[in-house]
């Protein structure tokens, strides 16, 4: 039990495309879920949290602009990286809090952007 | 603010070996602290939570201990195979906040 599953899995895009970001709870309702960044060699950096139907918190720093967070249902996320830059290439990864144990965090596969 | 500090950065033993990643951590004021395991290009896989309120937790091979009022954690594996070769991460949330804050990693290769 408690899968996340991220579509796609690996993306290729040209510089000042958009490209969006799928994450999926498959087995249990997500209240809550977070979207995080892990360049090379570097650990997970927060970048926001969303909780469902309302608008997705931010980290200090996280262009809410330029990454667009939706969590219309309690089994679904998308980030959206607007205008993509080759500086935004990196892997993402998402989690999900179960709606009845918040403070577990189940991690999806990971998405490895790449903007040429 | 909470900062997660992993030692080593890096490490690589013979198969056989036991061995102990290092975590620290700056607040004491947690809610529980959890290890996971990275492989390459892949996603995180949790081994080992452990609450506030506990010392320790094990898991087969993994035995995972906590102090909070040092601010330390570490990550025992026994009897290292060449499959444990991953980066391991250790993460804290805050009392209060289910967010988490990780370490880099501590990237360990068991060499057969």
């Amino acid at each position: 039990g408690a899968v996340v599953s991220q579509h796609p899995s690996w993306v290729i895009c040209k510089s000042g495309t958009s490209v969006k970001i799928e994450c999926r709870s498959l087995d249990f309702q997500a209240t809550t879920m977070f979207w995080y960044r892990q360049f090379p060699k570097q650990s997970l950096m927060l970048m926001a949290t969303s909780n469902e139907g309302s608008k997705a918190t931010y980290e200090q720093g996280v262009e809410k602009d330029k990454f667009l967070i939706n969590h219309a249902s309690l089994t679904l996320s998308t980030l959206t990286v607007t205008s993509a830059h080759p500086e935004d290439s990196s892997f993402y990864i998402c989690s999900a809090s179960p709606r009845l144990a918040v403070y577990e965090q189940y991690f999806g596969p990971g998405t490895r952007l790449t903007v040429t | 603010k909470q900062e997660v500090t992993q030692i080593p950065a890096a490490l690589s033993v013979p198969e056989g070996e036991n061995l102990v990643l290092n975590c620290s951590f700056t607040d004491s004021a947690i809610y529980n602290l959890q290890w996971f395991r990275q492989d390459p290009g892949k996603g995180l896989t949790s081994l080992l939570l452990i609450q506030s309120s506990q010392r320790e937790q094990t898991s087969g091979r993994l035995n995972a201990s906590l102090d909070k009022s040092s601010g330390r954690s570490t990550l025992y594996i026994a009897a290292s195979q060449p499959g444990d070769s991953a980066t391991y991460l250790c993460a804290v949330s805050g009392a209060g906040s289910y967010q988490l804050t990780f370490g880099k990693g501590t990237k360990l290769s068991v060499i057969p």
